[in-house]
């Protein structure tokens, strides 16, 4: 089966240290997704791309985080500088947008900011 | 702009009994409507989605999840869990514009599937 693969799986840093979660998304899928999860506020979009361009990062906040495609095959998602309450479990996902098939998720980055 | 309620935050349920998880959304346009289910440490799974046609909605590991449009309800089903059912599951509605399909998502039902 074909799989959003996520790295790291698991991160610890101290704050103020830059942190950057990476995902591979399935090839030929047009949109991807960040979200973060956490116990207090759920599953929170951050950001999303179609065709790699961005199309939506409303949900990220904008002086420390950034989301960037470089290329089809990557996504990146970046904090700089990090803060304790980033502490969070984050999840890309991938799909065809227009077809509306649903999403596959991938396994998620657990960042801990101490 | 749309949302999801999802009425439950956990349910505790013994092996082989029923179950339903409730959800109710809130959306000005049509939408498309899914349930993801998420076992410990991984990411969400795909249960099953509506997308048009009939209302009623079967998926993976025999759950089934029923659309009602006046009531804005999309309710999750099994008539007998097992104890691998344990897990969290997520109402997710997006909506049927070609230039949007992001997923908003429910806030969770925990379920605790008892021997």
């Amino acid at each position: 089966d074909a799989r959003v693969t996520q790295t790291p799986r698991h991160k610890v840093t101290e704050m103020g240290q830059e942190v950057t979660m990476r995902c591979q998304p399935i090839l030929g899928h047009n949109t991807v997704f960040w979200y973060r999860q956490t116990m207090m506020q759920g599953l929170e979009l951050l950001a999303y791309f179609r065709n790699r361009a961005p199309l939506d990062d409303s949900g990220m906040p904008k002086d420390r985080f950034s989301a960037e495609m470089p290329d089809a095959t990557l996504a990146t998602l970046k904090i700089q500088p990090s803060e304790p309450r980033d502490s969070a479990v984050y999840f890309c996902a991938s799909g065809w947008a227009d077809r509306n098939y649903g999403y596959t998720f991938g396994s998620g980055t657990r960042l801990t900011v101490v | 702009a749309q949302s999801v309620t999802q009425l439950d935050s956990q349910v505790p349920v013994f092996e082989e009994a029923p179950v339903e998880l409730r959800c109710n959304y809130s959306s000005s346009v049509s939408v498309y409507l899914f349930w993801y289910v998420q076992y410990p440490n991984q990411g969400l799974q795909l249960l099953l989605k509506y997308l048009s046609g009939s209302t009623l909605v079967k998926g993976i590991n025999g759950f089934e999840a029923e659309f009602n449009k006046s009531q804005t309800s999309f309710h999750l089903r099994k008539p007998s869990v097992h104890i691998s059912d344990t897990a969290e599951y997520f109402c997710a509605v997006s909506d049927n514009k070609a230039a949007g399909n992001k997923l908003t998502f429910g806030g969770g039902t925990r379920v605790l599937v008892k021997p």
